[in-house]
């Protein structure tokens, strides 16, 4: 079965420091791969998304993350979090063999200290 | 921008009572899915729709149905709610196909289902 990792459950951070979040995912082939955000209290809302292309994504916020195919990882990066940056992250993928279904990963809650 | 709108935000409902959430998107979208999100656990797919009255399970389909009888709605049941449903149900929707440019799955707030 398709699944999707993410390594960490809890991470906290302070203001300033750089922001590595890691995904994995389990299969081969042509991959769609996102990052979604979740605000406390709001919905989940799309950060960037990978489909082809240059494996070095942007997405909104100052976030980025970098598709590694050898090392089946999407992981997100930001150079210098902000406190609005606390949210719980989650890193998805769409499989060309499982038609439009999206596997998400556990999720990663991001908490920034001021 | 999309709008997916699920009726209900909060919820409680007693043990073995029957429970409809209910979706509705306004971007013509052909699929729609039905998510559960649990701590630690992450957003687990329930059922799918990739076109009015078709549906496809996910990974947790049992205990609950879906009905699609009309394209922009999408409904999620639970024939006889039990406690461990208890959760935060999140309506999605995206354009149908698959493309190079992918197809972006918009999600609604969450329907929050406490089962006493």
């Amino acid at each position: 079965a398709q699944s999707v990792s993410q390594h960490n459950h809890h991470v906290i951070l302070s203001e300033a420091a750089s922001l590595e979040l890691g995904c994995n995912y389990s299969y081969g082939g042509t991959v769609n791969l996102f990052w979604y955000v979740q605000y406390p209290g709001q919905h989940l809302q799309l950060l960037l998304k990978y489909f082809s292309g240059d494996p070095l994504v942007k997405g909104i916020k100052g976030f980025e993350a970098e598709f590694i195919k050898s090392k089946f990882s999407f992981n997100l990066r930001k150079p210098s979090v902000q406190w609005s940056d606390t949210a719980e992250y989650f890193c998805a993928a769409k499989h060309n063999n499982a038609g439009n279904m999206l596997t998400f990963g556990g999720g990663t809650r991001l908490m920034v200290k001021p | 921008d999309v709008k997916v709108t699920q009726s209900s935000r909060y919820l409680v409902k007693r043990t073995g009572e029957k429970v409809f959430l209910e979706c509705v998107q306004d971007m013509d979208h052909e699929n729609m899915f039905w998510y559960r999100q649990d701590p630690g656990l992450g957003l687990r797919l329930i059922y799918f729709s990739y076109d009015v009255k078709m549906k496809e399970k996910g990974d947790i389909p049992e205990g609950y149905s879906v009905s699609r009888e009309k394209k922009e709605r999408f409904s999620l049941i639970l024939e006889s709610a039990s406690t461990n449903q208890t959760s935060m149900y999140l309506c999605a929707s995206s354009l149908g196909g698959w493309t190079n440019s992918g197809n972006t799955i918009y999600f609604g707030e969450g329907s929050w289902l406490t089962v006493v």
